[in-house]
């Protein structure tokens, strides 16, 4: 266990699907991050929130909808995914936004786009 | 946009044998972290460099921050089956909050 959590661990969806990644983090961080790792590309940031309120918002097509109802919990809604969605979808925890000890990373979500 | 290039993009080297790999920014930055993955894993965060010119060492590894602030150096001596895995930097430009992560350098170490 990292202190940040995500859940599932794995999902498999349809294109038609409606789902949401879950992450939590007990580390009384105030600043929460999603990534996304496909293979053979650098981490890309989706989307940043700091106490709370969305600070960054990558260009991320509008079939992921994030939200952070606290410092402590982070949800990003999936609608009509299309196949090229399919990575792993990491969350992050830091103390500031530019904090200088390190993202705290969860174990990540595997999501397959069927 | 700001890029951070990691090269090599793969490394493999016998276990014993020392390897490095290397950041570069196309910007200034004010600091930099660098990651590993293990295969299967999630990021793990290792160190944070500030200072130009900055050399900290974990054990075996050895981290380099350039005297220009736009590049960055891991090194490891003596390469063991567990440090298998992607190493990542992640860069901060001055005036953003923002780390951009590096390509990363995937090493495989052979018994």
């Amino acid at each position: 266990e990292t202190g940040v959590t995500q859940t599932p661990r794995h999902l498999v969806m349809g294109m038609t699907n409606k789902k949401s990644l879950k992450c939590e983090q007990h580390l009384g961080h105030n600043a929460m991050y999603w990534y996304k790792q496909s293979a053979k590309k650098p981490l890309e940031l989706m989307f940043v929130y700091s106490l709370e309120e969305r600070v960054e918002n990558n260009s991320v097509p509008s079939r992921f909808s994030p939200e952070c109802p606290n410092s402590s919990h982070l949800f990003l809604h999936l609608h009509t995914l299309q196949p090229e969605d399919s990575a792993l979808y990491l969350c992050a925890s830091s103390q500031d936004p530019g904090e200088e000890d390190g993202y705290t990373f969860g174990s990540g979500t595997r999501l397959t786009v069927v | 946009g700001q890029q951070v290039m990691q090269i090599p993009q793969y490394q493999h080297v016998q276990e014993g044998e020392d390897f490095t790999t290397y950041c570069n920014s196309s910007t200034t930055l004010s600091n930099i972290q660098w990651y590993k993955q293990r295969p299967g894993g999630h990021p793990v965060f290792l160190i944070q460099l500030v200072k130009s010119g900055e050399v900290k060492k974990q054990k075996r590894l050895t981290f380099q921050f350039g005297e220009a602030k736009k590049n960055s150096s891991l090194h490891i001596t003596a390469t063991q089956t567990t440090d298998v895995g992607t190493y990542f930097c992640a860069g901060l430009t001055s005036g953003t909050y923002k780390y951009i992560f590096g390509t990363g350098t995937r090493l495989k170490v052979l018994a």
